[in-house]
């Protein structure tokens, strides 16, 4: 069966540098959701989409924005990024239509070094 | 701070044995919970799952525990194999927060041969 996608699997960056990471939901599916998790820490919510509008938003910084696009794919933009921006990057989707839209699927991440 | 507690943060128990993983929330919103396995360098995986109108919920070796009251709930796993060792993380979710997960703080459980 297909998982979400995410690209690219590892990415270095200088510090201040952008930063891209994009995520490709199950097919079907129609909310996003990005969580940052550190080393040995649980995963902490960023943002999620539900058809290509922000549905909810977390302790993403303002220097990092997300969007959602047609074929319900999403991309993380990170500036000016910062040596604490090194983390493992997950995508999840689920389809929102009760009780199905409970149920998230992560992919495999996508791992920021930043130096 | 830290909506769900997790506890405790390391286990280790002998294969064949019962690993026991404890949960507490405070959001009393929260009305879907869930636990992830999660393998080095994976994205968490979806193990077993309840809702609040169940007390328990089994699903081959994994049983999760709820206790509405006392806003609590617990994995078991019976006869603990050395390919459950991982990390696994309880979380929560609410309708209300657009289904969001908010996560534990996890625990690493190994299990010796």
């Amino acid at each position: 069966a297909a998982g979400v996608i995410q690209s690219p699997r590892h990415l270095i960056k200088e510090k201040r540098e952008t930063a891209t990471l994009k995520c490709y939901p199950i097919p079907r599916h129609d909310t996003v959701y990005w969580y940052q998790q550190g080393p040995g820490q649980d995963p902490q919510f960023l943002i999620s989409f539900y058809e290509k509008m922000q549905s909810d938003k977390g302790s993403i910084p303002d220097r990092f924005s997300a969007q959602q696009f047609s074929d319900y794919h999403s991309e993380l933009n990170m500036s000016s990024l910062e040596l604490g921006d090194s983390a493992l990057y997950f995508c999840a989707s689920s389809l929102a239509q009760a009780p199905t839209n409970e149920k998230l699927f992560f992919g495999s991440g996508t791992q920021l070094s930043v130096l | 701070q830290q909506q769900v507690k997790q506890s405790p943060q390391s286990l280790i128990v002998q294969k064949g044995g019962i690993s026991i993983i404890n949960c507490a929330y405070e959001n009393t919103a929260f009305d879907y919970f869930p636990w992830y396995q999660q393998f080095p360098g994976k994205g968490p995986a979806l193990l077993i799952a309840i809702r609040p109108d169940v007390s328990e919920k089994k699903e081959g070796r994994f049983t999760i525990s709820f206790n509405k009251s006392a806003k609590q709930f617990s994995l078991h796993i019976m006869d603990s194999q050395p390919g459950d060792s991982a990390t696994y993380f309880c979380a929560a979710s609410s309708a209300q927060g657009a289904q969001k997960l908010v996560f534990g703080q996890g625990t690493r459980l190994t299990i010796n041969p």
